[in-house]
């Protein structure tokens, strides 16, 4: 059964670093993209960071360039978000998708991480 | 402001048919990029519903279809029913500087 599990969510100060994590099971993790997508309460999706399936290219939305670094480790079919610098507007659902290439749908979704940022 | 733009909410009876729309420009949907489209029931993540612009995934029903032309595209949800009752969302991918993966901003459907 193909699945992604994200973890890692949770409250932060403004200022504050989270890294999230996306555990991948019943496929090779190896083969494909990955994307993190956000949605901030009662908002619509917005896509937040992209990469590519050997992690030799990795592309951000201009709201957390800079701040926020998308990762991978395919020896342990996990994908990662390094969010730092965060602010109040990056409180969100943070969710992870799978994609069989770049150009492609989002074909398989985890069930979402939440992180608030406050004070 | 979304790149795609879709209307903020469409409602049917039980069996009719909607359309849901998303308008795109010459960098992405005109462009010759892919459209799909996302299911979201309340409280739960997105579910592919409709990929490559017209293509349903395994387990889609029939009643849904996509369709491209131009800088647009539609879904269409013909014979209605009660658990169709979610928001929808188109997505496509955008050439120009500061783009790349692009949602609609959603649609909310409401099943009258």
């Amino acid at each position: 059964q193909v699945q992604l599990v994200e973890s890692g969510g949770g409250v932060v100060q403004p200022g504050g670093s989270l890294r999230l994590s996306c555990a991948a099971s019943g496929f090779t993790f190896s083969s494909y993209g990955m994307h993190w997508v956000r949605q901030a309460p009662g908002k619509g999706l917005e896509w937040v960071a992209f990469i590519r399936y050997d992690g030799s290219n990795k592309y951000y939305a201009d709201s957390v360039k800079g701040r926020f670094t998308i990762s991978r480790d395919n020896s342990k079919n996990t994908l990662y978000l390094q969010m730092n610098s965060l602010r109040a507007e990056d409180t969100a659902v943070y969710y992870c998708a799978k994609v069989p290439g770049p150009y492609h749908a989002f074909d398989i979704w985890g069930q979402g991480t939440m992180v608030t940022v406050s004070s | 402001q979304s790149v795609l733009t879709q209307p903020p909410s469409v409602s049917g009876a039980p069996g009719q048919r909607v359309t849901i729309s998303c308008t795109g420009s010459s960098s992405n949907i005109g462009a010759g990029y892919d459209v799909h489209w996302y299911q979201q029931l309340p409280g739960t993540a997105p579910k592919l519903l409709i990929y490559g612009n017209s293509n349903r995934p395994s387990g889609v029903p029939d009643r849904f279809s996509g369709s491209k032309s131009g800088t647009s595209a539609s879904l269409a949800i013909t014979g209605l029913q009660a658990e169709d009752e979610a928001d929808y969302y188109c997505q496509s991918y955008d050439s120009s500087l500061s783009g790349h993966w692009v949602f609609g901003g959603g649609t909310k459907l409401t099943v009258l």
